[in-house]
């Protein structure tokens, strides 16, 4: 599958700041997927975006995907340290059951 | 109560012995797939299956093999051919129709070879 960047591979933050993690691809994407990991666990999933300039919200999440199907953003706004963890993007190719081609994910560090 | 198991949740092996790991869902998905996770690496496709008794290659099959003769399981095992066998193995499932492919990963099995 083709590769996904993802950027940064850390962000420290202090507890209710904002905190922002980015996807990019050097070709279109088919549809783009955002997985949370929490700490010796394993990915959860928590959106799929489709459309060319499509916004989700999750309460104090917002995601993105590019006009150009190039890149996406997942936004948090205000921190908890229910937040800490690993997240990932990853694209789903479509058309059957192709596994995920996964980016290497932004950890998230909350100091209190 | 639906998911996907995986067993055992820490394995430890010598070098040039075969392992393979347990993967059941009760979910009724019909595609299922194993993933290996390295140390602050994202994940990486080894194997995959639409159906039963059918599987495809992932981008590292090498040193892996998988069968699937039922729905609910998809044991995957790591052979003496592996190199570098040392990981953390995720197991995922999703139906396949459809636009979108929500995967549901079980708890993972961490695999070290001494």
């Amino acid at each position: 599958g083709q590769q996904v960047m993802q950027i940064p591979q850390y962000q420290h933050v202090q507890e209710g700041e904002d905190f922002t993690t980015y996807c990019n691809s050097s070709t279109t994407l088919s549809n783009i997927q955002w997985y949370k990991q929490r700490p010796g666990g394993h990915p959860v999933f928590l959106i799929q975006l489709v459309k060319s300039g499509e916004v989700k919200k999750q309460k104090r999440l917002t995601f993105q995907f590019g006009e150009a199907k190039k890149n996406s953003s997942l936004h948090i706004t205000a921190t908890q340290t229910t937040d800490v963890g690993t997240y990932f993007c990853a694209e789903y190719s479509g058309g059957g059951a192709d596994g995920l081609t996964f980016g290497k994910g932004t950890h998230l560090i909350i100091q209190p | 109560d639906g998911g996907i198991t995986q067993s055992p949740k820490y394995l430890f092996r010598k070098e040039g012995q075969n392992v393979t790991l347990s993967c059941e869902q009760n979910l009724n998905h019909d595609a299922m797939y194993w993933y290996r996770q390295d140390p602050g690496q994202g994940l990486r496709l080894i194997y995959y299956s639409q159906i039963v008794n059918d599987f495809q290659k992932g981008d590292i099959a090498e040193g892996y093999s998988v069968s699937r003769e039922k729905k609910e399981s998809f044991p995957l095992t790591v052979t003496s051919a592996q190199k570098n066998p040392t990981a953390f193995y995720l197991c995922a499932s999703s139906i396949t129709s459809g636009e979108y492919n929500e995967q549901f990963f079980g708890p993972g099995t961490r695999l070290t070879v001494l």
